[in-house]
């Protein structure tokens, strides 16, 4: 049962590019949801991360927007750049409890 | 300081035979979890301790699969019999309370010891 589901697959983007990464949950006491970046043989690495109580935050070059009627979420990544090609996983957690990963999104930026 | 650091990095082993990993938290961190990844998938949550109890297991833990955190600090993960299907990286994360005691969501992984059953 995948309890959060992220599109696309992959995407390749023109440096510079605004890459957009989605997300959509269906349990509704999810009450974080951060996105990850992972490198080959690396573990995942926290990059932003929204609760539910905003419409959107910034860090950076990376947004994430929310949409709590919905139940989806999605991160922006601006001006984007040749070393931010990597693995990308939304992921949610209930009351501080363990995260649920999507899938993953592969992002390649072109020089 | 430290981040999170897994023993082995690697591990190629026989069908049948027995793996042990160990995985080493960010010293005060409260909260150890460990998950699963193959290629091409997100990963998939195993377990969690809190100190030294194991608060939650997932079904995708089967009884060949074991984890202790004895001592509140390192964990270890044991697998008794190894599958093919045991094949992925294994994923040891560790988190801490925020400043008003609760829980900041914010998950540190280690780098991941690969599993290579033949």
């Amino acid at each position: 049962q995948q309890q959060v589901k992220q599109s696309p697959q992959s995407l390749i983007v023109q440096k510079g590019g605004i890459p957009i990464i989605n997300c959509a949950y269906e349990n509704t006491a999810f009450d974080y949801f951060p996105w990850y970046q992972q490198f080959p043989g690396k573990g995942p690495a926290l990059l932003i991360a929204i609760r539910p109580d905003v419409s959107e935050k910034k860090e950076g070059r990376f947004t994430i927007s929310f949409n709590k009627s919905a139940k989806q979420f999605s991160l922006h990544i601006m001006d984007s750049q040749p070393g931010d090609s990597a693995t990308y996983f939304c992921a949610a957690s209930e009351y501080g409890n363990k995260l649920v990963f999507g899938a993953g999104t592969i992002l390649r930026v072109k020089s | 300081d430290t981040g999170v650091s897994q023993d082995p990095r690697h591990k190629i082993t026989k069908r049948g035979q027995n793996v042990t990993f160990r995985c080493d938290p960010i010293s005060e961190h409260n909260r150890l979890y460990w998950y699963r990844q193959t290629l091409g998938q997100g990963p998939e949550f195993l377990t969690y301790f809190q100190n030294e109890a194991q608060l939650e297991k997932s079904r995708l833990l089967s009884d060949r699969f074991s984890a202790e955190r004895p001592k509140g600090s390192f964990s270890t993960l044991e697998i008794q019999r190894t599958e093919q299907g045991d094949s992925a990286m294994y994923l040891c994360a560790s988190s801490s309370p925020g400043l008003a005691g609760g829980w900041t969501g914010e998950l540190f992984f280690g780098e991941g010891s690969r599993l290579t059953v033949l």
